[in-house]
């Protein structure tokens, strides 16, 4: 049973584009959700974060977009550059269990 | 030069052997955690401890074994019984300090093969 499902599995994007990458959750005892980047190889790395109480939160290039009676999130990463290339997960915290569930991912591509 | 190191970063295990990976931290964190990555299904948690002498299943802790003597170290073992250890395993920890503890900082990872 997949917690927290995230779309698309893969997405190309052209330099410039904008990259969107949605997350849709049940659990109503996620209390925090953030978004973790990770480059070939390497560990996860927190990006950005939002909490259900703000609908919207922006860092540089980087907003997230929170929609709490719909359950559902996304991250939004405007003029996209190669540098961008990499694996995104959105997450979700149960304050309750001290437990973070991962979305399965979603590869970005970013092209010239 | 605080953070998360686990070695080693590719690690072979043949048919019916136990392997364990290491994973240190000096960032002080209570808490530390293990997940395992396969494509397509994100990171799903093996095992995490809370402190020092404690620990609890997560997941998918089938197969795997942990120890928490120190507050700096994680380590995961990785047992015959474990039926397809192929993946990419990734240690992290947090702070319990409140909502600090909702931040995971993931080491490097290690890969582990069967030949």
């Amino acid at each position: 049973q997949q917690q927290v499902k995230q779309s698309p599995q893969s997405l190309i994007v052209q330099k410039g584009g904008i990259s969107i990458i949605n997350c849709a959750y049940e659990n109503t005892a996620f209390d925090y959700f953030p978004w973790y980047q990770q480059f070939p190889g390497k560990g996860p790395a927190l990006l950005i974060a939002i909490r259900p109480d703000v609908s919207e939160k922006k860092e540089g290039r980087f907003t997230i977009s929170f929609n709490k009676s719909a359950k559902q999130f996304s991250l939004h990463i405007m003029d996209s550059q190669p540098g961008d290339s990499a694996t995104y997960f959105c997450a979700a915290y149960d304050g309750t269990a001290s437990k973070l569930t991962f979305g399965t991912g979603t590869r970005l591509q970013v092209t010239l | 030069d605080g953070g998360i190191t686990q070695s080693p970063k590719y690690l072979f295990r043949k048919e019916g052997q136990n392997v364990t990976l290491s994973c240190e931290q000096n960032l002080n964190h209570d808490a530390m955690y293990w997940y395992r990555q396969d494509p397509g299904q994100g990171l799903r948690l093996i095992y995490y401890s809370q402190i020092v002498n404690d620990f609890q299943k997560g997941d998918i802790a089938e197969g795997y074994s942990v120890s928490r003597e120190k507050k700096e170290s994680f380590p995961l073992t990785v047992t015959s019984a474990q039926k397809n250890p192929t993946a990419f395993y990734l240690c992290a920890s947090s702070t319990r300090q409140g909502r600090r503890q909702e931040t995971q900082y993931f080491g490097p990872g290690t890969r582990l093969l069967v030949l």
